[in-house]
């Protein structure tokens, strides 16, 4: 089973820094890696896929980089409604299983 | 719009069965496999099993092969998570989520099942 490791646990930022995420994998997945946020009492939502590609709708402030086992999120500009849990997921091997991060949450410094 | 719906939250003794629901809309459901994902409290996500609601194909993670049963009625396109004998270390919220045609990736989610188990 593929291992996907984020760092770091916690990442505390102020409104209108930069945010710089990071997702390792055990062993390479390719480009077959996605992005998640997450806000309290809320589900997943799909920010990147294809390690690099933002999903409908996702601002432009939320940039995917990386392939292979290194992975990085950068959220340009912070903003209030971007405080959240972040999850990396791979699914190279697709199927049959798929894993995700550990999670970074990005706290208001 | 694409949505998917889940049952309500439950609560459950030690030993009870559970099957909870996951009703999709707003595409042609048999196009796409649906996934369940798990988050116990104040944890992180775990990928649990998927069906394919075309023939009712499914694959498990390891750690849940065994544990639960995903099925899936196309006939009213809903997909299920079911539990024969819950522990009290199933307590968790469970969702779904659809599968992208292109890759793996997991978009839509529905809007998550709180499971409660104690006795």
């Amino acid at each position: 089973e593929i291992v996907m490791t984020q760092s770091p646990a916690t990442l505390s930022v102020s409104p209108g820094e930069r945010a710089t995420l990071s997702c390792r994998a055990s062993q390479s997945v390719s480009s077959n890696l996605a992005w998640y946020q997450q806000k309290p009492g809320q589900a997943p939502r799909l920010l990147i896929y294809g390690a690099s590609t933002r999903a409908t709708g996702i601002p432009a402030r939320f940039s995917g980089s990386g392939s292979g086992t290194e992975f990085t999120l950068t959220i340009s500009s912070l903003q209030s409604e971007d405080f959240a849990v972040y999850y990396c997921q791979q699914y190279n091997n697709w199927p049959p299983v798929s894993t995700f991060g550990g999670g970074t949450k990005v706290e208001i410094k | 719009e694409v949505q998917l719906v889940q049952s309500g939250a439950e609560v459950k003794k030690p030993g009870e069965s559970l099957r909870i629901s996951c009703k999709g809309s707003g595409y042609s459901f048999t196009s796409y496999w649906i996934s369940w994902v798990r988050q116990m409290p104040g944890k992180g996500l775990e990928w649990m099993g998927r069906i394919d609601p075309s023939d009712s194909y499914t694959n498990y993670s390891p750690s849940f092969q065994g544990h639960v049963t995903i099925s899936a009625d196309k006939s009213i396109s809903t997909a299920y998570l079911q539990w024969s004998s819950l522990k009290a270390s199933d307590t968790a919220m469970y969702y779904c989520a659809r599968l992208a045609v292109a890759g793996g990736w997991f978009d839509p989610w529905g809007q998550g099942t709180l499971v409660t188990v104690s006795s």
